[in-house]
């Protein structure tokens, strides 16, 4: 069975520009967290999409969005790129988080951003 | 509101020896608690998991965890290193919601780089 897959995996993007990031799920699975991952801050929650919906979100400014589609691919988009935001970004699928956790988290390989 | 605290940002053994890394975690709710492997340029593989059933956990590539409670603790734990085994870990911690649920946000500690001496 196929993992998560992020494109593209690396990335480069000059300030003020904005980029969109995909993550496929693994099949059947309805939530797509993203996480943003750097040297300084570590991996922080950016934001979780069930069923096309943001269900919940990470302290980023609004320059940071998402949307989830119908077969639950995900994307997200940074606009008015900074500096501050070339990191790692992270996405992680899984079949269901609520009630029981009886789920897991399943981690894709991540995209490279640079901002120059 | 979760938080987790890892001890030690660099963690050095030989080979062989046991390895043990360290995580104290903050929650106001029963947690649910995590340990990923993180290598070069790779995204988290998940080691293992406690969701209140047992509180010693195995995982994989032979390393395991014990939920303490008393002391919020849950360190990991590995009889005999292997070169392999170098890595960065994380621990994490995901409780539920007023409303029962969690949403899917995890709360990483910063990482402990493992290193692993012929």
């Amino acid at each position: 069975k196929a993992g998560v897959t992020q494109t593209p995996r690396y990335l480069i993007k000059t300030r003020g520009q904005q980029v969109t990031l995909s993550c496929s799920p693994i099949s059947g699975h309805r939530s797509v967290s993203w996480y943003q991952q750097t040297p300084g801050q570590g991996l922080q929650f950016l934001f979780e999409y069930f069923s096309e919906t943001q269900r919940n979100k990470g302290n980023f400014p609004g320059r940071f969005s998402g949307r989830q589609f119908s077969n639950s691919r995900s994307e997200m988009n940074v606009s008015t790129l900074e500096l501050g935001d070339s990191a790692l970004y992270l996405c992680a699928s899984s079949l269901e988080w609520a009630a029981l956790m009886n789920t897991e988290a399943f981690f894709g390989q991540g995209t490279r951003l640079t901002v120059v | 509101a979760q938080s987790v605290t890892q001890l030690g940002s660099h963690v050095s053994v030989s080979e062989g020896a046991l390895v043990l890394l360290r995580c104290n975690y903050s929650s106001s709710v029963p947690p649910y608690l995590f340990w990923y492997v993180q290598y070069p340029n790779q995204g988290l593989q998940l080691l293992l998991k406690y969701t209140s059933a047992a509180t010693l956990v195995k995982g994989i590539n032979g390393f395991e965890a014990e939920f303490k409670k008393s002391e919020t603790s849950f360190h990991l734990t590995k009889p005999s290193a292997h070169m392999s085994d170098a890595a960065e870990y994380f621990c994490a911690v995901s409780g539920l919601n007023a409303g029962g649920t969690s949403y899917g946000k995890l709360t990483f500690g910063q990482g402990t780089i493992l290193t692993v001496h012929p």
